[in-house]
Formats: C-alpha cells, structure tokens, sequence
C-alpha cells in the first residue's frame, strides 16, 4: 500500500475552513484515497474517500489532485467537535487500510 | 446498540495470562478486523478476516491469535500476555461495496478495549 505523509498538527480557528493535505506520492491507478478522524477516547470514524474526482458529503470536501499524488480534506466551518486526529489513507486493493499517526487538529475560539 | 461491540472495554491483567477481547457486530458485514493502537504510532493491523473460514495476519501478528466463531463474531487472544502489549485494541468491519471494488471499503469501529498488562 502506499504511503502518506500529513503534518503532525494543525490549528484552527472556530468556524473558519480548515484545509489538510496529505501527500501520497507512490499511489497506483486502483488505490482509494481515505480519510478517518479519532475523537478523543473513541475509535476512528469514516469521513470520506474518493478514487479520483473531488467529493463532497456532509462532513467534509475531498479534493483529489489531478495526479493524484496529494489531496486535501476541507472542513468548510471548523467546531470544536472537529477536534480530532485525522488520518489519510491510501487503500489497496486488499482492503486493508494502514493507519499512520495522522495530522491532529486542534480548534480553537 | 453499538453496530460494533467490544467487550471488555477495560481489562488489567498479570504477565503470563491468557486474555481474550471480544467483538460482535450487527452491520452484517463479511470483513473483520483486529487493531492495536500504541502513543505515537497510530494503529497496526493484528489479523484480518474476510469471512468465517477466513483468518490473514497483519502487520503485528506475533503474540496474539484470532478465531472467527460467526459472521457476526471475531475474537483476539493473548495467550501469554506481557507488557508490551499493553495498548488500545479496536476491532473493526467492513463489507465490500456495491462499486468501487475492494479499495472502496469503508470500516467502522467499535469503541476499543484498554489492556493493561502488568
């Protein structure tokens, strides 16, 4: 599976956007791109994937790089539930998603 | 209810004994898999299991085993704990989409279980 790389951490102002990149530069043709986030004390939760074109669904944007060598995970109002560890993911066809340590977002007001 | 449940979800034990975490799930989901997250490291993949005759290792598989009793049911054992295994365990599911393929899959999680070895 590929790797990623995402800086350690990252600050946001509350109801700001928050943009965070990861980079994922030895990706293949099939890999999906993941995103999950770890509220403190809770396991991971979903927040979105994407193949190659850009995503939207309730809790965040995905925006796919066109060579698809990086993304960015757009939170388009930041609360202070945001605060999280987010991880990015580069999926495999063997469905196994290795989790790094991920970029954790800290909000404030 | 949890759609996954891992019991128990705090666990202290001695070097030398045999612990067992518990996970059931009503997702329906085929796919099950064992975690383990340590301070810094981010979470490792213990074992795997795409369906009940199904059993992968993963990343750190030394130290531990699995069974898969139901679909609904996966299971990781210690048989000699020791403290390095002292960590947070999360089981997960997943079931393959309807598109996408394998890469596509989505987990959820159960809330984890904090083993403690001493």
């Amino acid at each position: 599976d590929a790797k990623t790389t995402q800086p350690n951490s990252m600050e946001s102002n509350e109801e700001e956007p928050v943009h965070l990149p990861c980079n994922h530069s030895t990706i293949s043709g099939t890999d999906y791109i993941h995103w999950y986030r770890q509220l403190p004390s809770q396991g991971p939760e979903y927040v979105i994937h994407g193949l190659t074109s850009n995503v939207n669904n309730r809790m965040a944007s995905l925006a796919i790089a066109e060579d698809r060598k990086s993304s960015t995970l757009i939170l388009h109002r930041a609360t202070l539930r945001d605060a999280a560890v987010y991880y990015c993911i580069v999926a495999g066809t063997a469905s196994k998603l290795t989790f790094g340590t991920g970029t954790r977002l800290q909000v404030t007001l | 209810d949890a759609d996954v449940t891992q019991t128990p979800r705090n666990r202290i034990t001695k070097t030398g004994k045999r612990i067992m975490l518990e996970c059931s799930q009503t997702k329906g989901h085929d796919r099950m898999y064992w975690y383990r997250q340590d301070p810094g490291l981010g979470l490792r993949l213990i074992y795997y299991s795409f369906d009940v005759k199904d059993i992968n290792k993963g990343e750190i598989s030394d130290g531990y085993s699995v069974s898969r009793q139901a679909q609904a049911k996966f299971s990781l054992s210690l048989e000699s704990a020791i403290p390095n295994q002292t960590a947070l365990y999360f089981c997960a599911t997943s079931a393959v989409t309807g598109t996408g393929g394998a890469g596509a899959n989505v987990l959820t999680f159960g809330a984890g279980s904090r083993l403690t070895v001493l």
